[in-house]
């Protein structure tokens, strides 16, 4: 079992500003996904990365893999307050999905 | 859209009674699981199903059981509810085959509450 361990637990900024999470694996990732998950939703996915060293933008949103596909990181420019909610970083091994704890990110206005 | 419904969005049940929690996706997906997510510890798979009347255990499939009678509904069951089984309840889906890069589709949850 690939253990996934996120960092920080817990993140509160103000309206404007950038954060930066992370996803780090006691294994190298086949590929590696991000769901983010509002209050009172269930998770959605955000990007997949496969390839390491791989960069994804979505909007004001930048995903990178890391070069030895054993971390990534996820960046938000000028947070708003719908970017709050719990980031989550999944491992996908054959449609078995193996989550970490996530980041709880909270803007505020 | 992908819709993943559940039966109930909250629950309080007292232990020893046995639990039903519902799913059902309209996409036509093949596959479907179930979670519980607890704080600190992220969603853990209990159960997940590839096909009609097939299941696999998931990582903590202990004190449940699982139903898939037909393609779009996967049933939850707590035999006999306990205490340490009050948790949010995720389920869900996805169409593609056993592979990497699968994307899920979760439903709002259940907040399931045993006392």
């Amino acid at each position: 079992t690939q253990l996934l361990e996120q960092s920080p637990q817990f993140l509160s900024i103000q309206e404007g500003e950038n954060l930066t999470v992370y996803c780090n694996s006691s294994s190298v990732f086949s590929s590696l996904q991000w769901y983010r998950q509002e209050p009172g939703e269930g998770p959605v996915l955000l990007v997949t990365v496969v390839t390491g060293g791989e960069v994804k933008k979505l909007k004001r949103l930048t995903f990178q893999f890391g070069d030895a596909r054993k971390d990534s990181s996820l960046h938000i420019t000028a947070a708003q307050p719908g970017d709050t909610g719990l980031y989550l970083c999944v491992s996908d091994s054959w449609g078995k999905l193996q989550f970490g704890a996530g980041t709880q990110v909270v803007v505020t206005p | 859209d992908v819709k993943v419904t559940q039966s109930s969005r909250y629950l309080v049940k007292r232990t020893g009674e046995k639990v039903f929690l519902e799913c059902v996706q309209d996409m036509d997906h093949e596959n479907m699981f179930w979670y519980r997510q607890d704080p600190g510890l992220g969603l853990r798979l209990i159960y997940f199903s590839y096909d009609v009347k097939m299941k696999e255990k998931g990582d903590i499939p202990e004190g449940y059981s699982v139903s898939r009678e037909k393609k779009e509904r996967f049933s939850l069951i707590l035999e006999s509810a306990s205490t340490n089984q009050t948790s949010m309840y995720l389920c869900a889906s996805s169409g593609q085959k056993r592979g990497n890069n699968n994307e899920q589709f979760f439903g709002p949850g259940t907040r399931l509450t045993v006392l």
